[in-house]
């Protein structure tokens, strides 16, 4: 079936270091890729979206990385500061929204 | 300008109690979806509705979870006779395109079922 999952469930990093949030997905057709953002008490966040004629776009300190061939999407968060503790969701637009496990990132001062 | 709205933003029930769940999306949003967040885990599609009409209830879990949206706005999760597994956080989300791109969360209301 259709699936989206994450190689690693919780990240910590430094505060001003780089950060790399990984995704697997198994739906070869979908053709939009999201990633959210998730505080604590709230709803996600769209931060960034690619569409799978690309394999690379940029954002305000973000960028998100598309690999077709072995099915693998990236967000890379630079300089990354306290604000960005969150957990992180891939999610892919095939008909309907659907979204990975997440990964918790924390981010220490 | 506002957000999506939900309420309560928390709901104690004692298992086989009815609960009813608010959304309010932006206003003017044509499309209006619900998902069900087990904890650490992401969002699944519920249902969704355009304006009015039901139009996905693929994702509801049972026949004792049911939608509404009469006026094409406020939007109504009524579960029935709840369980423990109904245990887990609601969000609502909208969107203005008639597709699924470009939804705006709410806050979620969290359901506890003891």
């Amino acid at each position: 079936g259709e699936s989206v999952g994450l190689h690693l469930p919780t990240l910590s990093v430094q505060e001003g270091d780089n950060s790399i949030i990984n995704c697997a997905y198994s739906n070869s057709a979908s053709d939009y890729f999201i990633w959210y953002k998730q505080e604590s008490g709230k709803g996600p966040q769209f931060i960034i979206d690619i569409r799978s004629n690309m394999d690379k776009r940029q954002g305000q300190r973000v960028t998100v990385l598309l690999n077709k061939t072995v099915k693998h999407l990236s967000l890379q968060i630079a300089a990354t500061q306290p604000g960005d503790s969150a957990v992180y969701f891939c999610a892919f637009l095939g008909g309907k929204l659907i979204f990975g496990q997440g990964t918790e990132l924390s981010v220490k001062p | 300008g506002a957000g999506v709205s939900q309420s309560p933003r928390y709901k104690v029930a004692k298992r086989g109690q009815d609960v009813a769940l608010r959304c309010d999306p932006i206003s003017g949003h044509v499309s209006l979806f619900w998902y069900q967040q087990a904890l650490g885990q992401g969002p699944e599609f519920l249902t969704y509705f355009q304006n009015e009409a039901q139009l996905d209830k693929s994702g509801l879990p049972s026949d004792r979870f049911f939608a509404e949206r009469p006026e094409g706005s406020v939007s109504t999760l009524k579960i029935q006779r709840t369980q423990q597994e109904d245990s887990a956080v609601y969000l609502c989300a909208s969107s203005s395109r008639t597709d699924s791109y470009e939804q705006y969360f709410g806050p979620g209301t969290r359901l506890t079922v003891t």
